[in-house]
């Protein structure tokens, strides 16, 4: 178990909708990143939180957004659904306190299953 | 852009052998290196990791191998069980000092028994 839990586990739903996936990171950890990982596009990293605060921008649609809110956790909404969107969603948190050594370990939950039908 | 190649996608061993897969990185500042394993129905975990200023890494049955020069790093696993059949992912770091990686495309090793 590596502290991160994400809900929901799977969600099915139709394309034009909009979904929540949440994320409650490690006990500490202020970071929070999100990755999609589709069958053969690997681990694709959205975006990242760090304290409340958007830290770094990957690939991540328009129609994707996040947040994390003060008690860190965070939510990563998807909107306008199309099929290529089903996936599976990972949240993962690291320590990453400035100014500390920092591992740079990843800790991931165990992921939302999206389909969209 | 950016980029991590990752070989092979797929690799099937007999129990004991060895394994080894390879990544190739394309950014020159990237500065640490972790490897992932994923089991089925599980998120990847952190099995091994390399910083730039060292060359190889070992770990019982787990090492790992960096050539700066080449950009290329190496997983070897020695003495494979069937516990070791997962996905194994590499990443390298994208910026100094944020923990943004990019992540290889995977490999699904497959201990025989």
């Amino acid at each position: 178990d590596s502290g991160v839990t994400q809900t929901p586990k799977h969600l099915i739903t139709a394309t034009g909708q909009r979904v929540t996936l949440r994320c409650s990171p490690r006990s500490g950890d202020l970071s929070v990143y999100w990755y999609q990982q589709s069958l053969d596009q690997g681990l694709q990293f959205l975006i990242q939180y760090y304290n409340g605060e958007e830290r770094a921008k990957g690939n991540i649609l328009e129609r994707f957004s996040a947040q994390q809110f003060p008690d860190l956790h965070s939510e990563l909404n998807l909107s306008s659904l199309e099929l290529g969107d089903s996936a599976l969603y990972f949240c993962a948190s690291s320590v990453d306190i400035r100014g500390s050594p920092n591992t740079g370990e990843l800790f991931f939950g165990e992921g939302s299953r999206l389909t969209v039908l | 852009g950016e980029n991590v190649e990752q070989h092979p996608s797929t690799l099937s061993v007999q129990e004991g052998d060895s394994a080894v897969i390879k990544c190739t990185y394309s950014d020159s500042a990237s500065n640490y290196f972790p490897w992932y394993k994923q089991e089925l129905g599980k998120g990847p975990q952190l099995i091994i990791d390399i910083r730039s200023n060292v060359g190889e890494k070992k770990d019982q049955r787990i090492a790992v191998t960096l050539n700066k020069t080449a950009k290329h790093f190496s997983l070897h696993i020695t003495e494979t069980q069937p516990e070791d059949s997962a996905v194994y992912f590499c990443a390298a770091s994208i910026n100094s000092g944020t923990y943004k990686y990019i992540f290889g495309t995977g490999t699904r090793l497959k201990v025989l028994a």
